[in-house]
């Protein structure tokens, strides 16, 4: 079944603990990207990746870094979480960015950062 | 910086009503249109594309109007099951082609 998986779905951890969001996609898309979601703002983009090697920045990278090492990974990395990074954050990913190719959403990892 | 803007609603319509949403864009050489439908705490799901002659698909209907820069859709008889936050995007080639998402429009369809 194609599909963009992350994990895990919740974590609940403190403030400065180094965490790490995976998102892995089996569908060998080019582009991939990370998202967070708040109320009333929408979905805002952290940081995109066209293909292995290549990222970069969306609307609100601070605090955040990734990496793409291989076509199917795209994990986002947390050095030093602070609560204002309490969202609930989305992986997609699509076959290129160009024509009329929709993205595929993970489900879905809700942080909370106390 | 690119908009793309939506009316967050949210839109209160009974069950069997037509309800429409626009969705402004600002750049004139966007390209690629979509509606993804979302419900609540859950991930974006692509709804429909949206073409330039216009496309439908069941009981919805999306419309691009380029002289005025907006997409529509227009959902027909609705169901309780409709009721979510629909959320538009745009890709343009300017932008790499990176798609652009509106805030979202809420729906609740009541009994």
């Amino acid at each position: 079944e194609a599909q963009v998986t992350q994990n895990p779905r919740y974590l609940i951890t403190v403030t400065g603990k180094k965490l790490t969001v995976t998102c892995s996609q089996n569908m060998n898309h080019e582009y991939m990207s990370w998202y967070r979601q708040d109320p009333g703002l929408g979905l805002r983009q952290i940081y995109y990746s066209m293909n292995v090697e290549v990222t970069d920045k969306g609307d609100v990278p601070e605090g955040y870094k990734v990496s793409r090492k291989e076509k199917r990974n795209f994990p986002l990395i947390l050095e030093s979480p602070s609560p204002n990074q309490t969202s609930l954050y989305f992986c997609a990913s699509s076959t290129r960015t160009g024509g009329n190719q929709p993205q595929h959403f993970g489900d879905g990892t809700r942080l909370s950062i106390l | 910086r690119k908009e793309v803007e939506q009316d967050p609603g949210p839109f209160n319509v009974p069950e069997g009503a037509t309800v429409a949403f626009n969705c402004t864009y600002s750049n004139s050489a966007s390209q690629s249109f979509f509606w993804y439908r979302q419900d609540c705490r859950k991930e974006p799901k692509l709804l429909m594309s949206v073409y330039s002659s216009g496309n439908e698909d069941g009981r919805f209907t999306a419309q691009l109007n380029r002289a005025s820069q907006y997409i529509s859709l227009l959902i027909r008889d609705s169901k309780l099951s409709d009721s979510a936050t629909y959320l538009c995007v745009v890709k343009w080639s300017g932008g790499s082609y990176i798609p652009t998402f509106g805030r979202g429009t809420s729906l609740i369809v009541h009994p």
